[in-house]
This record gives C-alpha cells, structure tokens and sequence, in this order.
C-alpha cells in the first residue's frame, strides 16, 4: 500500500528565506504526487501535483517541487518566502490499487519578520 | 467563484446526539469525498461517492456513520450515535473522475462532542 512520510512537523523561517519542505513516498510504481496547503481555519487548496514527464514542477504562489525517483522523495521549494506563506502544508500521494489519496501529517510552517 | 460549501461550520453537541453535516459540491463535479482530521490521525478519507453513488466507504465507522448524496448538489454525513471521539473537523472535497485529479476543498465543519 502506499505511504507518505514528512518528518519535519514543524519549520520556522525567516521571511525571505528559501524553503524545502521534505516529502517521501512509498509505492511500487509511479505514484501521482500532490502538495496541498491548509491555512488556519480553511480548507486545502492544490499547490501542485506530478503525474508524469518533467519531474521540476512548478505551482502556484510561487511552489515548485521536485520529484526523484531514486529517492523517492517529492520536496517542495519555494526560494523566497512571504509571511503570508504561513500555514500546514501536505504532502500525498494517490495510487493506483487502493484508489486513494493518501496523506502526510503535515508540516506546519511559521515565517519569522 | 466556484467552492465547496459546508453547514455548519460549528456543531457543539451532547454524546447520543444524531449529528448532520451538509456539503454542497462545485456544480459539474460528480466525485465527492469526506475527510475526517484530528491532531492524532491526521487527514483520513471516510468516504466518497461517484456520480451520487458510494464507490468507497471502507474509513467509515459503519454502526454510527451513514454518508448519502440525495442529489448532484447535495452530500450529507450522519453520526447517530455521536461521541466524544467523533470530535473532528470534517472536510467535504470534490472533484471530476476521481481521487488522482485535483480535489477542491471546503472549510470544513468543526465537531465537539461533549
């Protein structure tokens, strides 16, 4: 069955600064891969997402991600952050067998002035 | 502006309470879904629906929790007996075909069960 696992639970940055945020994954074939946002008190909302081709994806709000195969990992940058990036990012990854969107616990990050 | 709508966004009720919460899907989406999170689960799909019909309940607690979609615009999710363990925030997604496309979410309703 597939996972997602990312280790970091909590991240603080400086505003300006460059960001990764960490995803790993496990399933036995190309997965599709997703990164989602959860500001306080809303939904989630689609970053971006790898299906296949270019493995350098870019999103919204200035995301991109990255997907290694060797690594299995998806990690998600951006190279400046704004305060208003402050929020619970997701990480998940659907596969095929289960039909499923399954997701990581998040990593909740706080932007410092 | 297309979105998700979820009533209520707040429910505080009594454990034994029968509990009703409304999901109003983007018009022409025919994939719903529900999620249940809580700080020490996470994110868990419940169930989620095609075309108004359930294609996967298996997260669902079945003895207390129902899911339906009376209508193309209307998806419920029923906890009768409620208790304090159903305290949650419940999110109601859709999207079109199915779980490896985009999911658009609503607020969510915040359940208490006390």
């Amino acid at each position: 069955a597939q996972s997602v696992t990312q280790p970091d639970i909590h991240i603080t940055v400086s505003e300006g600064a460059s960001l990764e945020l960490r995803c790993n994954y496990s399933y036995g074939a190309t997965p599709y891969l997703f990164w989602y946002v959860q500001s306080p008190g809303q939904g989630l909302q689609l970053l971006l997402k790898y299906f296949s081709g270019d493995t350098l994806v870019q999103g919204i709000k200035g995301f991109e991600a990255e997907f290694k195969r060797s690594q299995s990992s998806f990690n998600l940058r951006k190279p400046s952050v704004h305060w208003s990036d402050a929020a619970e990012y997701f990480c998940a990854v659907y596969g095929g067998a289960t039909n499923k969107l399954i997701f990581g616990t998040g990593t909740l990050l706080a932007v410092q002035p | 502006d297309a979105r998700v709508t979820q009533t209520p966004r707040h429910k505080v009720t009594e454990m034994g309470q029968e509990v009703t919460m409304r999901c109003q899907p983007i018009l022409g989406h025919n994939t719903v879904f529900w999620y249940r999170q809580t700080m020490m689960q996470g994110l868990e799909l419940l169930a989620y629906f095609r075309n108004r019909a359930p294609l996967d309940d298996s997260g669902m607690p079945k003895d207390r929790f129902s899911a339906e979609m009376p209508d193309a615009t209307l998806a419920t999710l029923k906890i009768q007996p409620s208790e304090p363990r159903d305290s949650a925030v419940y999110f109601c997604a859709s999207g079109s075909q199915g779980p490896q496309n985009e999911q658009y979410f609503g607020p969510g309703t915040r359940l208490t069960v006390t």
